[in-house]
Parts: C-alpha cells; structure tokens; sequence
C-alpha cells in the first residue's frame, strides 16, 4: 500500500520562504510529484524528482531522499498567487498515489 | 504535455440516475486515469483506462457503478451510475502522454447529486 504525509496548513508572509515536508512509505517507486492546486481548478504539475538531490525550477524546488523517504518543496519569494493546496504525489504499482496536501495561506 | 476537456464541466443529478463524463486528449496516449475528488479532499483513484484492456479498479471501486470505456487512444468515458448524494464530488480524468510518469488533469467536472 501507499502512505503519503504532510501537513494540513501552512501560513506564511509574501516575500518570505516556505518548505512542505513530504514523507511516504510505498511498494514500489518511479518517481516523486508535487502539483499545485487552486481552490475549483484542477491540478497542475510543479516537479518531478526520480533521483536523489535537489531540483530547482525558479522560484520553486523540490528535494529528495528516497533512503529516507522524505521529499520536500521549497516556495521561495512567496506571492499572494501562491495560496493554494500542495500535493505530494508519489509513482508506483502502475499509478499515482495522493498525499491529502497541504494548504498555503499567504498573508500580505 | 497535453491538452485534456472534460465535458459536461458540471452537472445536479437525481438520486438514482446516471452520468456519464466524457474526457478528450489532444494527442494520443496510452494511459489514462480517472480521479474523484470529493469536498476538501484529496484525490482519489477510481480506475486505470488503457485502450484496448478492461479498466482497471482501485480498492472499494466496481464496474458496475462506474464503468468506463477506452475507444480509442484520446478518448475515455467514466459512468456514474445509480447516484447517491455520496457520489457528489469533483470527477477528473488525467493522462501520462510521456516517459516520466507525469500527469496532467482535465479540468474536472463538479457532480452534485440531490
């Protein structure tokens, strides 16, 4: 089976630098998603992570550790459009398992 | 990445009637999946549509109430069958058009049933 944490809610200030934490237990892995998720719209994809380190894509990054399971993602210069809900999604067995997400309140 | 619709974009059903959500990618693929979404959750599977196999279910999901079709490679079709206010809930269908298991969701379709 599939066990994917995080944390529920997250508050930060605009301008400042928030990391969610991820961590799983799967059978089986192919690779670690993050999607970004506005409240009514569908999730969008934000990165991918299949090996070890630290991928960067602007003004977002994304970790992993696949010996410690644990992934996260780094929101840096935070902007009012970055409230959303985050989701760690991790590939194995043929599919692609949620976490329940966190949600990111950005405060002026 | 791909270009996916998803039609009706919403609908209120009557207790004990069907729909079905119909899901069009601009370019073929092999898989595609098909998610619920209920209010404040996160995302469900529902089943794994290959073209040419029977669907594959999750864990507390059955083709009798949601059965699925795969004509071809861009199209799919979900079925909600003998709805129940339980089944109100956001309905998504995603694709994996590439080599690295990424996905990408239609927009979904936002099903009330009362």
């Amino acid at each position: 089976g599939q066990n994917i944490d995080q944390p529920t809610e997250m508050t930060a200030t605009e301008g400042a630098i928030v990391q969610i934490n991820c961590t799983y237990q799967t059978s089986g892995f192919n690779g670690l998603f993050w999607y970004q998720q506005h409240a009514g719209e569908a999730p969008t994809f934000l990165s991918y992570n299949v090996l070890d380190g630290l991928e960067e894509k602007g003004r977002f990054s994304s970790f992993l550790s696949r010996s410690k399971g644990y992934s996260y993602l780094l929101l840096k210069e935070l902007q009012m459009k970055d409230s959303a809900s985050y989701l760690c999604a991790v590939w194995g067995d043929y599919k692609l398992s949620f976490g329940a997400g966190t949600t990111v309140t950005v405060r002026a | 990445s791909a270009v996916i619709s998803q039609k009706p974009s919403r609908d209120i059903c009557q207790r004990g009637t069907s729909l079905t959500i119909q899901c069009q990618v601009d370019s073929q693929v092999t898989m595609m999946f098909w998610y619920r979404q209920q209010p404040g959750q996160s995302l469900t599977l529902i089943a794994t549509a290959n073209q040419g196999s029977e669907a594959t279910y999750e864990s507390g999901f059955v083709i009798d109430k949601f059965p699925i079709s795969r004509p071809n490679l861009t199209f799919s079709t979900l079925t909600v069958s003998n709805m129940s206010p339980e089944d109100s809930s956001i309905y998504l269908c995603s694709v994996s058009p590439g080599q690295t298991y990424e996905q990408y969701f239609g927009p979904g379709t936002r099903l009330t049933v009362t």
